[in-house]
């Protein structure tokens, strides 16, 4: 069954370092979804990319995010100086329309030092 | 507040037994998504109820979302060490986006064997 794959599992980072999480969504799929969750809180999402452009994004992402898609099959969150609040799992998930559930990967473990 | 709560936030059962967690809106659900979470792991994908009094099932897990569309349930059948972990609703609670999943705080299920 096609899944979406992120990379890598864990990243450890020195505060105001820039760190690129990646994500290979699923093929056919056509929305893009950045989600972070604190370690003992609860899931929140941070961006939606659609049509190569930003459809919406949360409180959360701030200046220092960004999302890309470089290609065909990556999608990339950008933190661009790090701060130890950054610290969280961050999971990419994807869909293939509108209304239609999201499919998540296994998420990147983001330490900042 | 919280826009989407669960509860019971914790719950052991002997395996065997049935089980029901319950989400709660405080606003009208426009799509409602189960899903479940290992420690440290993604999100996969149980069900998704759209319509006001839906019932669907896999397995031994039912979920249902009520007539007003402001609360689910999802009920285990003959609980097993397989269904321990964190389940989590999810919710579309703007009727214009489809965009961003809103999540619960999760239920986190324990099963004894």
């Amino acid at each position: 069954e096609p899944e979406v794959t992120q990379t890598p599992s864990h990243q450890v980072t020195q505060m105001g370092q820039e760190v690129i999480l990646r994500c290979v969504p699923i093929s056919n799929h056509l929305y893009f979804y950045w989600y972070r969750q604190i370690l003992g809180q609860k899931v929140e999402f941070l961006v939606s990319f659609y049509n190569n452009e930003i459809s919406e994004k949360s409180e959360i992402f701030d200046d220092q995010f960004s999302v890309e898609r470089p290609d065909g099959s990556n999608f990339t969150l950008k933190i661009r100086s790090t701060k130890l609040e950054d610290s969280a799992m961050y999971f990419c998930a994807s869909t293939v329309g509108q209304g239609q559930p999201q499919h998540f990967g296994d998420g990147t473990r983001l330490s900042i030092l | 507040s919280q826009e989407l709560e669960q509860s019971p936030q914790s719950l052991i059962v002997q395996e065997g037994k049935n089980l029901t967690i319950n989400c709660t809106s405080s606003k009208t659900l426009y799509g409602l998504y189960w899903y479940k979470q290992k420690y440290g792991e993604g999100l996969i994908f149980l069900m998704m109820l759209q319509k006001g009094g839906e019932e669907k099932s896999h397995e031994k897990i039912t979920a249902k979302l009520d007539e007003k569309k402001q609360q689910s349930s999802l009920h285990i059948t003959a609980s097993q060490p397989s269904h321990a972990g964190i389940y989590l609703c999810g919710a579309d609670i703007t009727k214009t986006s489809y965009d961003k999943v809103i999540f619960g705080p999760g239920t986190s299920l324990s099963v004894i064997p």
